[in-house]
């Protein structure tokens, strides 16, 4: 069936250290977003990637979506406390805007 | 303006008991998601609307599970006679159209079955 899955679970990181988490389907996907949830909070959307090999930057942090449309990755770098939460990434397979998401990538940042 | 609400924003509910959830979207989003949170994983996908048509329940738990939105705004995520397993975050989303939109959640209603 339908699964994105993403790795690592967890990624613990000194400020200012990289972090970088993936995401692979097994079938092509339509699309692609991450979003970011805070602990306690609600997912909140970071970007959406579309076209075969995209690659978007908002400021510290690198999304790209691979040439075959089945993986994606997030960068962060030179990471801060204030990028700490799960980062999940939620594909879409033509079928109306449903977003499969992956399991998530929990960063802490230790300052 | 607005954002995504939903209420109430916690449940407790004992075994066997029967519970509404509420979501209001943003004013004038035609899409309108469900999804269900357990703690430490990911949303899964529940069901979705566009305007007041159910178009995709193939989330939905069980027969146990229905959803709603008969004017096309507000929506209500009902559970019958729940479980220990329906224990879970409870969340809403809103899109201004379908695929290839980003998707605006609401803050969740975090459901506890005692």
């Amino acid at each position: 069936g339908q699964q994105v899955m993403q790795i690592p679970q967890y990624q613990h990181v000194q400020e200012g250290e990289d972090f970088t988490t993936y995401c692979n389907s097994s079938t092509t996907l339509s699309n692609i977003q991450w979003y970011k949830q805070r602990p306690g909070g609600h997912p909140v959307f970071l970007i959406q990637l579309v076209k075969s090999g995209e690659v978007k930057k908002q400021k510290r942090l690198t999304f790209q979506f691979g040439e075959a449309k089945k993986n994606s990755s997030l960068h962060i770098t030179a990471t801060q406390t204030t990028d700490v939460g799960t980062y999940f990434c939620a594909g879409t397979y033509n079928q109306g805007g449903k977003l499969i998401f992956g399991q998530g990538t929990e960063l802490s940042v230790k300052p | 303006g607005a954002g995504v609400s939903q209420s109430p924003r916690y449940k407790v509910a004992k075994r066997g008991q029967d519970v509404a959830l509420r979501c209001d979207p943003i004013s004038g989003h035609v899409s309108l998601f469900w999804y269900q949170q357990a703690l430490g994983q990911g949303p899964e996908f529940l069901t979705y609307f566009q305007n007041e048509a159910q178009l995709d329940k193939s989330g939905l738990p069980s027969d146990r599970f229905f959803a709603e939105r008969p004017e096309g705004s507000v929506s209500t995520l009902k559970i019958q006679r729940t479980q220990q397993e329906d224990s879970a975050v409870y969340l809403c989303a809103s899109s201004l159209w379908t695929s290839g939109y980003e998707q605006y959640f609401g803050p969740g209603t975090r459901l506890t079955v005692t």
